[in-house]
Order: C-alpha cells, then structure tokens, then sequence
C-alpha cells in the first residue's frame, strides 16, 4: 500500500525546536521528489519545502527560510523537517506529500498530517 | 496573501456544472502546469487535476482542468452533493523556486 505517514507533531514553545518524520512505503521513494505543506488552523495550504531525489537541492518558503531544514535519508524511506526559532504562526498540520521525479510535479500521496502548536 | 487568486465560494444545485477559477502570472501558471486538489472536510488533500488537465486513476470525468495564459479553470458537471469540499489550484512559481497554492474555493451543493 503506497502511503506517507507523518510524525513529531505536538505542543512546543515559541523559539523552541521540534523535527517532524515522514516515513514512507509502497513505492520507490529515493526517485520522487518530496514536499512539505502546511495548512494552518481554518485557512488554505501552504507549501513550506521540496528536497530533490538525491537530497542536494532544497528549496523553502520564503515564510521558514533560515528557521526550518529539510533532509532525506533515502536507505530508510524516511523524510524529515527540522523547526528551530518556532513562532505561533508556524502552528498548522503539516503534511509531507510524493511528488514526481520534477519540482512542479503534482503532490500525489499525502500523508494524514501531524499537528503542530506553537504555544507558551 | 497568495500569488494564485481563488474566489474564496462558489455553489451549484445537483446536477448543474460549475467552474473554478484560478488566475495568476506569468512567472507561475503562465509558464509552468497546473494542478488541482480537492479536500473534503477533515481529510488531508487529494489529487484531483495534474498537468493542466490530466485525471488521476479513480478521479471521475465529470471533473475536469484547462489553462489559458495566466489563469487556470477547474470544472465540475453533474455536481453531486459529495463534491462539496476545498478546491485548490497549484503550480510552480520561478521568481520564488517554489510551489504556491491558490487561497482554496469552497464548494457548496444546495
């Protein structure tokens, strides 16, 4: 069964850090890029990041840029986003989702998402 | 706000056929393809439309996608009150080198 399943999520404080997982199975994930969207409480999506097939190319949001990095670990199916300097407009579900072998490849497998809550 | 404008509503009765708009520029829908996402309520988002107007398997053909200059449209004929949900248009943007999302339309079937 093709799927992502996301994990990490919770209740942080502003400034504080937090690394949400994506693990993922069913297809050959080290030949997909793969992209993180966030989706804030009651609002529309919002893509945060992509990490290339070979992990050498990241590209961000202008929104988490310098605060958030993206990595890959292709041997284990796993994809990971590291949050440092936290703020409470970082508070959303995050969702990690398949592209294609492009940047601007449709997102077609998502994850169920993993909430995180910036919060003092 | 977003680089890709959505009507934030739109409605329909059963039956009838409506249209999604998503307009943008040249740095984004006007040079890349477009794709469509459709998010029923509590549910993560589901690939509706991918490369301006292709169906995924299991996407039914009443659904459909186009593009023209800087602007996209989603379509929708024999609405169905299980279509009520977000739609949302996304491609690549080359001033940001990243992807951006239109601000979701939601549909209501009446």
């Amino acid at each position: 069964q093709v799927q992502l399943v996301e994990s990490g999520g919770g209740v942080v404080q502003p400034g504080r850090s937090l690394r949400l997982s994506c693990a993922a199975s069913g297809f050959a994930f080290s030949t997909y890029v793969i992209h993180w969207v966030r989706q804030a409480p009651g609002k529309g999506l919002e893509w945060v990041s992509l990490i290339s097939v070979d992990g050498r190319k990241k590209y961000y949001a202008d929104s988490v840029k310098g605060r958030f990095t993206v990595s890959r670990d292709n041997s284990k199916n796993m994809f990971f986003l590291q949050m440092h300097s936290l703020r409470p407009d970082d508070t959303a579900v995050y969702y990690c989702s398949k592209g294609g072998d492009g940047y601007s490849d449709a997102f077609d497998i998502w994850g169920q998402g993993t909430m995180v809550t910036v919060s003092s | 706000q977003s680089l890709l404008t959505q009507t934030p509503s739109v409605s329909g009765t059963p039956g009838q056929r409506v249209t999604i708009s998503c307009y943008g520029s040249y740095s984004n829908i006007g040079g890349n393809t477009v794709n469509w996402y459709q998010q029923l309520p509590g549910t993560a988002p589901k690939l509706l439309i991918y490369s301006i107007n292709q169906r995924p398997s299991g996407v039914p053909g009443r659904f459909s996608g186009s593009k023209s200059g800087t602007s996209a449209s989603l379509a929708i004929s024999g609405l169905q009150s299980e279509d009520e949900a977000v739609y949302y248009c996304a491609t690549w943007d080359d001033s940001l080198n990243g992807v951006v999302f239109g601000g979701g339309t939601k549909l209501t079937v009446l």
